[in-house]
């Protein structure tokens, strides 16, 4: 069965770092989405890939993130200076963008930052 | 703006009892779609369903069943005759039709034997 996944699956870095979180979807799937999950909280949406843009994104994902679908396999999501409050598990997850609206997710990168 | 509330934080049953868990949401959108998601221990985020908001209706697929009514704007998930292994975080989300979610804060099931 396809799967997304995702590496690395725990990334250490110091704060003011850039770290590059990477993805690789479903092949034949059209949208893409990242989102957040601070220890023992909810989740949160950073943003959402369509057609090779964002299509929306969250009041969290300011300047310092990016997001990149280089080569059209792998999705990253980018840190430009990390800070301590970005410490969280990163999801990806892939859409077909038709029926069945079915959301893949993968197993998520535990960031933490020092 | 989006809502999403989920008012009950955790929920605990006894094996084979039935669980239904709220989902209240806001929206100013006409099209959007409501998720729900399970989280085990383990941190997986599992997708379960989604509905259109011209869908509405209950459904049942084996012992989970879903109520969305946009007049009470509900999205109630029901686990029929809990197990153990359905201990888990439950999220609700809203997703705009351009497709920016917002998530509840999730209910947390615990279902002990």
């Amino acid at each position: 069965e396809p799967e997304v996944t995702q590496t690395p699956s725990h990334q250490v870095t110091q704060m003011g770092q850039e770290v590059i979180l990477r993805c690789v979807p479903i092949s034949n799937h059209l949208y893409f989405y990242w989102y957040r999950q601070i220890l023992g909280q909810k989740v949160e949406f950073l943003v959402s890939f369509y057609n090779n843009e964002i299509s929306e994104k969250s009041e969290i994902f300011d300047d310092q993130f990016s997001v990149e679908r280089p080569d059209g396999s792998n999705f990253t999501l980018k840190i430009r200076s990390t800070k301590l409050e970005d410490s969280a598990m990163y999801f990806c997850a892939s859409e077909p963008g038709q029926d069945p609206y079915e959301q893949y997710f993968g197993p998520g990168t535990r960031l933490t930052v020092t | 703006a989006q809502k999403v509330t989920q008012a009950q934080t955790e929920i605990s049953v006894v094996e084979k009892e039935d669980v239904t868990l709220d989902c209240v949401y806001e929206t100013r959108d006409t099209t959007y779609y409501l998720f729900w998601y399970k989280q085990p221990p383990s941190g997986e985020l599992v997708f379960l369903i989604r509905r259109n908001s011209f869908d509405e209706q209950i459904e049942i697929s084996g012992r989970y069943s879903w109520n969305f009514q946009k007049s009470t704007s509900s999205f109630n998930f029901t686990i029929t005759a809990s197990q153990v292994v359905d201990s888990a975080v439950y999220f609700c989300a809203l997703r705009d039709s351009w497709g920016k979610f917002q998530f509840g804060a999730g209910t947390q099931v615990v279902v002990t034997p």
